[in-house]
């Protein structure tokens, strides 16, 4: 266990509509990054959140958006939802926004779009 | 796109031999690190390598990267049936900073 929790477990959504995840970092951690893990791939990077604000992200269209709060809680939100969004979302936190820090992971939420 | 590719893409090995993945990437890194993903569930952090690092060790654990090919390896010796997983590497580029790539991972079997 790492700490990290990701909220909800499971989720199915249509087509076209709108989902929001959420992660819990671990204690002390101020950086939250999010990826997208489809069947049999690996996870890839959507963005970062470092201190409240976003500080870098992937090649996902502006309907992936997400916040972090004081806590350094986060929510990752998806507008117009799409099949191909169907995916594990996993979040992780580090203790800074260096690379050379260790990501920790959340279990993820399984979201499936239909 | 993704900048690591691991290889093999499945791996079947009897208790007590060596694993051995490899990983290739494109692009100049700050550093690289391997991953392991128990089916579907979070990621766990294994080790990381520093780009002016040649190998590293941790438990059973052995890192090696060539920066010259691109390239990493990890070797889990004296493997156990509780490391059957999926592993991956992940490459943070110089250009990119604090954005991980992650590749397609390696699914070790190892078989009791």
């Amino acid at each position: 266990e790492t700490g990290v929790t990701q909220s909800p477990t499971h989720l199915i959504k249509t087509r076209g509509q709108q989902v929001t995840l959420r992660c819990s970092s671990q204690s002390g951690h101020n950086t939250v990054s999010w990826y997208q893990q489809a069947l049999g791939q690996g996870p890839q990077f959507i963005f970062q959140y470092y201190r409240e604000e976003e500080n870098g992200r992937g090649n996902f269209p502006p309907r992936f958006s997400g916040l972090q709060f004081p806590n350094y809680s986060s929510e990752l939100n998806v507008n117009a939802l799409e099949l191909d969004d169907s995916a594990l979302y996993l979040c992780a936190s580090s203790l800074s926004a260096s690379s050379y820090n260790e990501q920790f992971f959340g279990p993820g939420t399984r979201l499936t779009v239909l | 796109s993704q900048q690591g590719e691991e290889d093999p893409q499945a791996l079947s090995i009897q208790e007590g031999e060596n694993a051995t993945m490899n990983c290739s990437y494109k692009t100049s890194i700050n550093n690289l690190q391997w991953y392991r993903q128990n089916s579907g569930r979070g990621l766990v952090h294994l080790i990381l390598i520093r780009s002016n690092e040649r190998e590293k060790h941790s438990g059973r654990l052995r890192v090696t990267l060539d920066t010259s090919k691109k390239s990493s390896s990890l070797l889990i010796t004296a493997s156990r049936a509780a490391d059957t997983a999926s592993y991956f590497c992940a490459t943070v580029s110089i250009n990119t900073g604090n954005q991980f790539y992650f590749g397609t991972g390696t699914s070790l079997t190892v078989i009791p």
